[in-house]
């Protein structure tokens, strides 16, 4: 049972670069989140998906795009990084029980 | 909207202090209350959680009871580790939304 995991854990672009950052649970919940970190600001949540097939925005949706492929999985992309997204990113879910399970997170820097 | 403030770090304690971690909240509904913990390297866990005024979540020797008189979920421990070295989120979830507010999370070191 791995929970929540994310891939990859670290990674390097120039500005201007694209990615996607992958998510996958194996605890069968419908709800899943992608946040970022950065010094001094928390967690801000930048969209989630409440079921598969949908997804809405949360509080830093700019510049960033995700999809819900399956119930398993819920993605984000970057379609031109910037600086200003450097940062620690999380991917978590919701269970009934309304406690998130948040995966190791991947660590983004933009050069 | 909902937000939830607690008290800026960090905060340095020598092994076997007392702690008090202060949070707030303000929430237009009847919130759930969280306190998630972040080791160095690691994504957030759950440390406790109350659903409801006067209940007391507690776990690993934390405890923070939901005062819904004060708006207050403040979390304690009697006396502390080096292992709960940590990031501490203070967190809500109001009622029929699934999206969690966190705190901008307090760092907590303790020194032998």
């Amino acid at each position: 049972n791995a929970g929540v995991t994310q891939t990859p854990k670290f990674q390097v672009l120039k500005t201007g670069q694209s990615m996607t950052l992958q998510c996958a649970q194996d605890m069968n919940h419908n709800s899943m989140y992608w946040y970022r970190q950065d010094p001094g600001m928390g967690l801000r949540l930048i969209y989630y998906s409440a079921s598969e097939g949908t997804t809405d925005k949360g509080e830093v949706p700019n510049g960033y795009n995700v999809s819900r492929l399956n119930k398993r999985e819920f993605s984000l992309r970057l379609e031109s990084a910037a600086p200003s997204q450097t940062s620690v990113y999380f991917c978590a879910t919701l269970s009934p029980a309304e406690t998130q399970y948040f995966g190791p997170g991947t660590r983004l820097l933009v050069l | 909207g909902d937000s939830v403030t607690q008290m800026e770090g960090p905060v340095t304690l020598s092994e076997e202090a007392f702690l008090t971690i202060n949070c707030t909240y303000t929430a237009t509904g009847y919130p759930s209350l969280f306190w998630y913990v972040q080791y160095p390297g690691e994504g957030l866990q759950l440390l406790l959680k109350a659903t409801k005024a006067d209940d007391k979540g507690s776990n690993k020797g934390f405890e923070a009871t939901y005062r819904k008189e004060t708006t207050s979920f403040h979390l304690e421990k009697g006396s502390v580790q080096v292992s709960d070295s940590a990031v501490y989120f203070c967190a809500l979830s109001d009622s029929g939304n699934e999206k969690l507010t966190f705190g901008t999370g307090t760092r907590l070191t303790i020194i032998p």
